[in-house]
């Protein structure tokens, strides 16, 4: 069964604007791990955000933000004042306590537009 | 911050070679893992080590096998190399298991299986 869904293939922003990308997840586990991931088109992951599912407030890092609301099983990343580098795959990302791995929903190819 | 390092951004191999992906890590990282990334099937798992000489198979196992005998070191080894074994693979590394603990990419290797 999917565990992490990101419903938004591709998502255009404006150069300086914020944009919002969608993940929801799925577990029963009371204890989980969410995280953002960055692929340029270089192909490196780059770590981007962590937000753990008893902490009360959202998570920040700089530009970037996680919208965690955990009734409705999603946590999306906000990101404001868009920059051209920004454009690339975003992957939103679960680890359990059961098992070792982390889960990855499929990516959102955010192209930020001049 | 996290080094982990690929041995190959691109890899060209024959059919029915024998192909070995190496990944080091600088972290002292008890998990390693190794990934497969393809359009439209986002990040499949492999397999991954959470010790040394320890192993275990992740969702598409088939026609891999890997080795850890160093902490450091986590090779991923493709028996008898197939055409649909073409991909980009990707390695990664986390300090223990533990779900608030991000997985830290190498730069990846594009595979190509002629």
């Amino acid at each position: 069964a999917q565990k992490i869904t990101q419903t938004q293939p591709g998502m255009f922003v404006q150069e300086k604007e914020a944009v919002t990308l969608d993940c929801t997840y799925d577990t029963s586990d009371p204890s989980y791990g969410l995280f953002w991931y960055k692929q340029p088109s270089s192909g490196e992951m780059i770590f981007l955000i962590y937000q753990g599912s008893y902490d009360q407030q959202n998570a920040t890092e700089g530009r970037y933000s996680l919208n965690f609301q955990k009734a409705r099983k999603s946590a999306n990343l906000v990101i404001s004042a868009s920059q051209l580098g920004d454009s690339a795959m975003y992957f939103c990302a679960m680890r359990e306590p059961r098992g070792n791995d982390m889960r990855f929903g499929a990516g959102t190819r955010l192209t930020v537009k001049p | 911050d996290v080094k982990v390092t690929q041995s190959s951004r691109y890899l060209v191999k024959r059919t029915g070679e024998k192909v070995f992906l190496e990944c080091v890590q600088d972290m002292d990282h008890e998990n390693m893992f190794w990934y497969r990334q393809d359009p439209g099937l986002g990040l499949r798992l492999i397999y991954f080590s959470y010790d040394v000489k320890m192993k275990e198979k992740g969702d598409i196992p088939e026609g891999y096998s890997v080795s850890r005998e160093k902490k450091e070191r986590f090779s991923l080894i493709l028996e008898s190399a197939s055409t649909n074994q073409t991909s980009m693979y990707l390695c990664a590394s986390s300090l223990t298991g533990a779900n608030n603990q991000p997985q830290h990419f190498g730069d990846g290797t594009r595979l190509s299986i002629l």
